[in-house]
């Protein structure tokens, strides 16, 4: 298995809901990613998990609350978000945590597409 | 700071080899240079990675320079199902940083 299942595909959601992305992978990784995607540019990295602890988080708005519960899920909270958050959400995972030394290739799923009313 | 330049599009020929420049004239001295595609409607797919090293899979191969400061996506015989945005990608694994993107298109 070497998929990482994102939930939902697509998601509308208004200015005062709160909702959450999915993120599953049963690969054995131990390093899970959150990358926002808006069209026609490329992912920008959002928050890392390294062995289930946060590592990175790229100066995100507090509006977006990242949480992994166990080695392979991750979720993404959404709360009070804005219209110009509208974007696609890929989630990834690797075998290893950050740093240089590690050289594997991230496993993207196929994104979540957010709007935001 | 990881940052990479590439060409905004390029077009090739079917069955033809197809060479994906990527400046990264700031690379750090232990950061891969990673490349991924991306598919419409997917999530982008990894190609290739190296260090120094020109380096071959399946899919493609990696020319880096000796100085390090470029390098070549080179993809040996381009069919219809390589056509999608192809991002040069620096900084250390766990913080990967996509440059802009060249988007491929192939002529059959």
């Amino acid at each position: 298995d070497t998929e990482v299942t994102q939930t939902p595909k697509h998601l509308v959601m208004g200015m005062t809901n709160k909702k959450s992305l999915k993120c599953e992978q049963h690969m054995g990784h131990r390093a899970m990613y959150w990358y926002k995607q808006k069209a026609k540019k490329p992912p920008e990295l959002m928050f890392v998990y390294s062995y289930e602890k946060l590592s990175i988080n790229e100066s995100v708005p507090s509006r977006f609350s990242p949480e992994c519960p166990n080695s392979s899920l991750l979720n993404l909270h959404l709360h009070a978000l804005q219209p110009e958050d509208s974007a696609l959400y890929l989630c990834a995972s690797s075998q290893e945590g950050t740093g240089a030394a590690n050289t594997g290739e991230l496993f993207f799923g196929e994104g979540s597409r957010l709007t935001v009313l | 700071d990881a940052k990479t330049t590439q060409p905004n599009s390029m077009e090739s020929n079917e069955e033809e080899p197809v060479h994906l420049p990527c400046n990264h004239s700031t690379i750090s001295g232990t950061d891969y240079i990673h490349w991924y595609r991306q598919l419409p409607s997917q999530g982008p797919e990894y190609v290739i990675h190296g260090l120094t090293s020109n380096v071959n899979n399946r899919m493609a191969s990696l020319a880096i320079a000796e100085d390090r400061k470029s390098s070549t996506l080179i993809l040996h015989r381009a069919t219809l199902r390589d056509a999608a945005v192809y991002y040069c990608v620096g900084g250390s694994q766990g913080n990967l940083i996509f440059g802009k993107g060249t988007k491929l298109s192939v002529k059959p």
